[in-house]
């Protein structure tokens, strides 16, 4: 079953303003995390990653923090846009698990005018 | 830069028809290839990985199968398709991120398959 899972399924925000998706897991042994975004009728895209060796990592717009007291995940993207607009799903690998990834159902963010 | 196709983007088919749908990636070598599927409003569940030219591991039991004929080039067939079979076919290629040291996959188009 999945050990990854989502605190909130639906997400709205204003365009402009910062938004936050949260993502929690069960198994200390996950090592590696991803973030992905699906517009609808299309394949995942890759956001940005993390390693259990890190806190933070940042991107264009966006920043990945890991807590691993809490077994804890978040994508932040600043100055939301429409385009932002997607189901955001994160995965994770676990360490010697092979190359298999463990999706979450996904968080739907809905960016309003 | 590297670039991963599917093909159809979609189809629909009968109950107990066959089924071949084609992934191919341009632009590496070697890559790593999978085989998801996503069922409606659901996370995505790895069904086939293949490392190399005929290396194939199957994650879950089930109606389908896979090929890797060649290096740039993997199948998900059936000979027999079922109701659930119906779904959201993803392939992806993973590369070696040395930052990370971590092999990270990236997503092609999809195929929405019906089975009626």
């Amino acid at each position: 079953g999945e050990s990854v899972g989502l605190h909130l399924p639906t997400l709205s925000v204003q365009e402009g303003d910062n938004s936050i998706i949260n993502c929690a897991y069960s198994n200390s042994a996950s090592d590696y995390f991803i973030w992905y975004k699906q517009e609808s009728g299309k394949g995942p895209q890759f956001i940005i990653d993390i390693r259990s060796n890190m806190d933070k990592r940042q991107g264009q717009r966006v920043t990945v923090l890991l807590n691993k007291t809490v077994k804890h995940l978040s994508l932040q993207i600043a100055a939301t846009q429409p385009g932002d607009s997607a189901v955001y799903f994160c995965a994770e690998n676990i360490r010697n698990s092979g190359y298999a990834l463990n999706f979450g159902k996904g968080t739907s963010l809905l960016v309003t005018p | 830069s590297q670039t991963i196709h599917q093909w159809p983007a979609t189809l629909v088919q009968p109950v107990g028809s066959p089924l071949s749908l084609e992934c191919t990636v341009e632009g590496t070598s070697n890559p790593n290839l999978y085989w998801y599927r996503q069922a409606a409003g659901r996370g995505l569940q790895l069904l086939f990985y293949s490392v190399g030219i005929g290396q194939i591991s199957s994650e879950v039991p089930q109606n389908l199968s896979a090929s890797r004929p060649q290096d740039r080039q993997f199948i998900l067939s059936s000979k027999k398709l079922l109701l659930s079979d119906s779904g959201f076919y993803l392939c992806a290629w993973s590369a070696y991120r040395l930052e990370l040291q971590q092999d990270t996959q990236y997503f092609g188009p999809g195929t929405r398959l019906t089975v009626l």
